[in-house]
């Protein structure tokens, strides 16, 4: 089955920094990449995602990328802020494969006054 | 806006009574999932459901069953609690890829 992996597992940024963090998977067949943001003592919630025929999607200070040879892809996050502070969840899926995700473990990304 | 709702924000029971997590959807989603989250392990997948009266085994299903009667709502079973399943549970549903989740039920096994 699918393995995807992420890091880092945390991440403390200065406000106004860059924040990145990345995911692999493994099956080649995967052809859905949604990020999810969780507050804390809240659901996760979609952020952004991007499918395998896009190498980039933006949507204001978020940005994601995909590598399909490489199998990895990752999320960019300009300009941080304090309310940007959450877990961030990857995760992939394949094609008639029930919609069934499989999730990284999470980053936790802190944003410093 | 999707709401999906949990029966319980917080749960308490002990090593080897019967468990019922129930999560309920309104917009008609023909797949439901539920996960377990814990520290340093992402979101788990236990079971998930695309049809009534369907369901499929996810990554981590010993010890859980599910019930899909009805479209809307999605029952989460534990047969005999034991304290390994002390976690948080999440419920989500979807149409096609984006899947929306409930609150949560955090669930203390003692």
């Amino acid at each position: 089955g699918e393995n995807v992996e992420q890091h880092p597992s945390t991440l403390s940024v200065q406000e106004g920094d860059s924040a990145v963090i990345k995911c692999t998977y493994s099956d080649s067949a995967s052809n859905y990449f949604p990020w999810y943001k969780q507050e804390l003592g809240k659901r996760p919630q979609l952020i952004i995602d991007i499918r395998s025929n896009v190498g980039e999607k933006k949507d204001q200070r978020i940005a994601v990328t995909l590598n399909k040879t490489a199998k990895h892809f990752s999320l960019h996050i300009t300009e941080t802020q304090p309310e940007d502070s959450a877990v961030y969840f990857c995760a992939a899926s394949r094609a008639g494969g029930g919609n069934k995700l499989t999730f990284g473990t999470g980053t936790q990304l802190k944003v410093e006054l | 806006d999707v709401k999906v709702t949990q029966s319980s924000r917080y749960l308490v029971k002990r090593t080897g009574e019967k468990v019922f997590l129930e999560c309920v959807q309104d917009m008609d989603h023909e797949n439901m999932f539920w996960y377990r989250q814990d520290p340093g392990l992402g979101l788990r997948l236990i079971y998930f459901s695309y049809d009534v009266k369907m369901k499929e085994k996810g990554d981590i299903p010993e010890g859980y069953s599910v019930s899909r009667e009805k479209k809307e709502r999605f029952s989460l079973i534990l047969e005999s609690a034991s304290t390994n399943q002390t976690s948080m549970y999440l419920c989500a549903s979807s149409f096609v890829e984006t899947q929306y989740f409930g609150p949560g039920t955090r669930l203390l096994v003692l």
